[in-house]
């Protein structure tokens, strides 16, 4: 059973406007959140993080929101750029604990101008 | 700083053959990581080393898959025999624990991986 769900597949956004991907877990011992984006032929690059004490961190264009009562976390991007089109993992640890991040399957953000 | 390496960035081979990938991780980092990622399960962690020393192999497949880390620069996934079902792209990672444990200890940086091709 998945316990990172990124239900969304790929998600096409026109230049300028906001992209939003949604990520939801089912494990409330989670507490650190992660984001990370993936281009074709490279390995997937951090992008931003979260704390299960936070319930917002922000980067530039990039925010992610967290809804701990939902186990729900979300990445907006604003304004959405070219290139910007990747493929967006989620991924989520516990405690702290090294090689625990369980990622999403990933949605497909295209950006088109 | 070159970020994580690894080779072959392709590999094609036949059914039965031996394959051995190989990571340098980044300078100074503790921890390294090999993932898997097919279309059907997405990133899987295969196994993970803390200063050398494997951790957890639970994602590891099955005995025909196994890991080493001879040292801080250096580790081999192999799989022996190799089968079509093996066909993925592999990651490898690391990423620094520090001696206090917080939040941004657990970035981990990828490499660019191997696309694996078993006919």
């Amino acid at each position: 059973d998945q316990q990172v769900k990124q239900n969304s597949p790929s998600l096409s956004v026109q230049e300028g406007r906001i992209s939003i991907l949604n990520c939801d877990y089912t494990n409330s011992m989670f507490d650190y959140f992660l984001w990370y984006k993936k281009y074709p032929a490279e390995g997937p690059t951090f992008l931003i993080s979260i704390s299960s004490i936070k319930d917002k961190n922000e980067d530039g264009r990039f925010t992610v929101f967290l809804n701990k009562s939902a186990k729900h976390l979300s990445l907006h991007i604003v304004p959405s750029q070219p290139g910007d089109s990747a493929v967006y993992f989620c991924a989520a640890s516990e405690g702290g604990s090294q090689g625990n991040l369980i990622f999403g399957k990933g949605t497909k953000l295209s950006v088109k101008p | 700083d070159a970020g994580v390496i690894q080779s072959p960035r392709h590999e094609v081979t036949e059914m039965g053959q031996e394959v051995t990938l190989r990571c340098k991780p980044i300078s100074g980092h503790d921890y390294l990581f090999w993932y898997r990622q097919t279309m059907m399960r997405g990133l899987e962690l295969l196994i993970y080393f803390n200063n050398n020393v494997p951790i957890d192999d639970s994602g590891m497949p099955e005995d025909r898959f196994s890991a080493k880390m001879p040292n801080a620069s250096f580790s081999t996934l192999k799989i022996q025999p190799s089968e079509p079902r093996d066909s993925a792209v592999y990651f490898c990672a690391s990423s620094y624990g520090g001696t206090v444990s917080l939040a941004s200890t657990d970035t981990q940086y990828f490499g660019p991986g191997t696309r694996l091709t078993v006919l």
